[in-house]
């Protein structure tokens, strides 16, 4: 059973770097696509971006500007880090994982609460 | 960029009664080459992550209840609960991956 754990500051200072980590575990890293969700607080969900296997990575145009995502197959861990963060940067952030590109998300992490606050 | 426009926003219904759950896309989600439409559905407890119920619009996924079906093609699509349990009081969402990902809104179900 793939399992998925996000990790990461639960607080981070305006116009600072949120920095996340997701670690995957039972499954083989290389054969999914990843991907980045975010969720205020009684609210929707709200793509973030994703990274193939193939090793393109592809951000929500909203965010691009700020995003950057990277994998590292050895440790088997997804990044994410969202720069300038502000306010409405606030929510949980969750790692999940589809069988390929133009899949449902399969598994997902618990989520992670990211305050941004000083 | 697809929009994915839910609705209720919310809906109380009686235990073993229906709830219906309607999602429409800005644009067609059905690949035409393999005829699928790329469409999912979504239930998320409070405090939990979502939890796939639904995939390819009609396909249950393993483990899900026959009590939830998916309906619907193209821009226009269904979640129907057909007796609602107690455990079935979450928030559910549809999810196109026909392009980039995108979300709806939510439909909160509760009991009446």
């Amino acid at each position: 059973q793939v399992q998925l754990q996000e990790s990461g500051p639960g607080l981070v200072k305006p116009s600072e770097t949120l920095s996340l980590t997701c670690t995957v575990s039972g499954g083989s890293i290389s054969s999914y696509s990843w991907y980045w969700v975010r969720q205020p607080a009684g609210k929707g969900l709200e793509w973030i971006g994703r990274f193939h296997g193939s090793g393109t990575t592809t951000y929500n145009p909203s965010l691009k500007s700020r995003v950057t995502m990277s994998v590292d197959t050895s440790k088997t861990q997804f990044s994410l880090r969202l720069s300038s963060v502000t306010a409405a940067d606030t929510a949980v952030y969750y790692c999940a994982i589809s069988s390929g590109a133009n899949l449902p998300f399969n598994y997902w992490g618990q989520g992670t609460l990211v305050t941004v606050s000083s | 960029d697809i929009v994915m426009t839910q609705s209720p926003d919310s809906l109380a219904v009686s235990l073993g009664e229906r709830a219906t759950i309607n999602c429409k896309s800005s644009q067609s989600v059905l690949y035409s080459s393999n005829n699928k439409n790329y469409l999912a559905w979504y239930q998320q407890k409070p405090g939990q992550p979502p939890k796939l119920l639904i995939y390819w619009a009609s396909t249950r996924e393993s483990g899900v209840p026959d009590r939830f079906s998916g309906s619907g093609s193209g821009t226009d699509f269904t979640l129907t609960i057909s007796s609602l349990q107690a455990e079935d009081v979450a928030v559910y969402f549809c999810h196109q991956y026909y392009t980039t990902p995108s979300f709806g809104g939510g439909t909160k179900v509760e009991i009446k």
